[in-house]
C-alpha cells in the first residue's frame, strides 16, 4: 500500500497562471479530502469527495477554486490565476467507508505563488 | 471564529520527561476527537484519539484526557524522546459518518536530549 499519493512534490507558479495538483487516493478508500496548510492559519478545510459525489466545498473559495473526482482513483484542484497568498501546502487525505474519520494524507504539494 | 484551538503554539521538554499539550473547542456538538502527528515533509498522521463518551484514553506512552463539561483535552507524552519531536494537530468532528476534521493550529514539540 503505497498511501497517499500527491504530485508534484512542489510547483511554483507565477501570478495569474494555473496550477493543477493531483491526488490519488487509497486504493479502497470511498472518501477524499483537500486541506491547505500555512504557519498562520494551520490546516484549512477546502473539500471532500464521497464515491466521486462532492460532499462539502464550504471550504473552497468560490472564484478561483475548482476540485474535481472524475473517478475513484483520482481527485484534482485547480486554482486559477493563481495570487500570492496561495503559496501553502495543499494536502489531501483518503478514508475508508466508516464512521472513524481517520484520515490518511498524502506528503502535500508546495505550491509557491511568485 | 476557530472551534479548535490549542496551546502552547511550542514546546520545549528534555528527554524522559512527560510533555502536556492542550486542545479547548466550542461546538458542543463534537463528539471525536483525534490528535494528529505530524514531521517535515511528510502529511499529518494519526496517533490517538478519543470519543466524547470516555474521559482517558491511552496507546503506548500516549494518554489523551477528556473533559466534557470544560470542552477541554490534553495529550500527555510520557517518557518523551528525541523522535517524538514534531508538531501536533487536535482536530474535531461529529462522529457520524464523513463529517470533515476541524483541526487547531498545532503545537510544536521539540525534545531535548
Amino acid at each position: 500500500n503505497a498511501g497517499v499519493i500527491q504530485t508534484p512534490r512542489h510547483k511554483v507558479t507565477g501570478k495569474g497562471q494555473e496550477a493543477t495538483l493531483w491526488c490519488e487516493p487509497i486504493s479502497g478508500h470511498s472518501a477524499v479530502f483537500w486541506y491547505r496548510q500555512t504557519i498562520v492559519q494551520g490546516l484549512e478545510f477546502l473539500t471532500y469527495f464521497r464515491n466521486q459525489a462532492p460532499i462539502d466545498d464550504s471550504g473552497m473559495p468560490k472564484e478561483r477554486f475548482s476540485a474535481q473526482m472524475p473517478n475513484q482513483s483520482h481527485s484534482t484542484l485547480k486554482i486559477q490565476s493563481t495570487q500570492p497568498q496561495d503559496s501553502a501546502v495543499y494536502l489531501c487525505a483518503s478514508s475508508r467507508d466508516n464512521s472513524q474519520n481517520t484520515l490518511y494524507f498524502g506528503a502535500g504539494t508546495r505550491l509557491s505563488v511568485l | 471564529q476557530q472551534q479548535v484551538r490549542q496551546s502552547p503554539q511550542s514546546l520545549t521538554v528534555w528527554e524522559g520527561e512527560t510533555a502536556i499539550l492542550n486542545c479547548s473547542y466550542e461546538n458542543s456538538a463534537f463528539d471525536y476527537f483525534p490528535w494528529y502527528q505530524q514531521f517535515p515533509g511528510e502529511g499529518p498522521a494519526l496517533l490517538i484519539a478519543i470519543r466524547s463518551v470516555s474521559d482517558k484514553k491511552e496507546d503506548g506512552g500516549f494518554t489523551i484526557f477528556f473533559n466534557k463539561r470544560e470542552k477541554n483535552l490534553s495529550l500527555h507524552i510520557k517518557d518523551s524522546q528525541p523522535g517524538d519531536s514534531a508538531t501536533y494537530f487536535c482536530a474535531a468532528s461529529r462522529d457520524s459518518g464523513y463529517n470533515k476534521l476541524t483541526f487547531g493550529k498545532g503545537t510544536v514539540l521539540l525534545v531535548s536530549p
